[in-house]
């Protein structure tokens, strides 16, 4: 089966500008996940949709990120206005319902905040 | 809250055995997840813990003692393509299937 797929790969933008990621899960997984790596961490979970509603958001800054999940199959996540600190890979993962079912992950979007 | 402590690095010879190590301090979770990344690469699964006690998947066995706060990543007969990082990750109470990971252990296999 296929992968989940992101886009772009890699994105660089000045400070203050606006970008938007892609996120395109396993068909048929319910929960959707998106996590900020920053170079030498773990991933941190940003938001989780099951189908198109948001499970946890806790940890989203929700002052300058957005993400939405429409139809509850891909989804996008926004950062408007960018900041220096959002440098990071942003990561998108997707898994089937039920506790401890495995999180499989999207290659990834470099994001470079200059 | 969550917190969960890995070695920053490990290097071993290839043929060998390795063991990394995860301590924990948490209220409370679920399971204990590992998780293998190359670089420039995504997290992909390698095993999950549920109840204590040893867990083995091919070359990989993954340990986990909640008595104790720790678990553990064996890997076995160690080839250059394991080397990567290596992440730990806990399944909080209360939610659904979100994962709290690590800090992550860069493991360099050298000939």
């Amino acid at each position: 089966e296929a992968g989940v797929a992101q886009s772009p790969r890699y994105k660089i933008i000045e400070k203050r500008q606006s970008v938007a990621f892609w996120c395109n899960p396993i068909s048929g997984h319910a929960t959707l996940y998106w996590y900020q790596q920053i170079l030498g961490q773990g991933p941190k979970l940003l938001i989780q949709f099951q189908n198109n509603g948001v499970v946890d958001d806790s940890q989203l800054p929700k002052d300058r990120f957005s993400a939405e999940r429409l139809k509850g199959v891909d989804s996008t996540l926004k950062i408007q206005p960018a900041k220096l600190e959002d440098s990071a890979v942003y990561l998108c993962a997707s898994s089937r319902e039920g506790g401890g079912s495995p999180q499989y992950f999207g290659p990834g979007t470099r994001l470079t905040v200059t | 809250g969550q917190s969960l402590e890995q070695p920053s690095e490990v290097t071993a010879v290839e043929g060998a055995i390795v063991q990394i190590n995860c301590t924990y301090q948490t209220s409370g979770f679920y399971g204990l997840s590992w998780y293998q990344q190359h670089d420039g690469g995504a997290p992909t699964f390698l095993s999950y813990n549920a109840l204590d006690g040893l867990e083995e998947t091919g070359r990989f066995s993954s340990f986990l003692s909640r008595s104790d706060s720790y678990g553990y990543l064996l890997l076995q007969e160690l080839q250059m393509k394991d080397s990567a990082s290596y992440f730990c990750a806990v399944r909080p109470p209360g939610a659904t299937n979100k994962l709290i990971f690590g800090t992550g252990t860069l493991l360099a296999v050298q000939p």
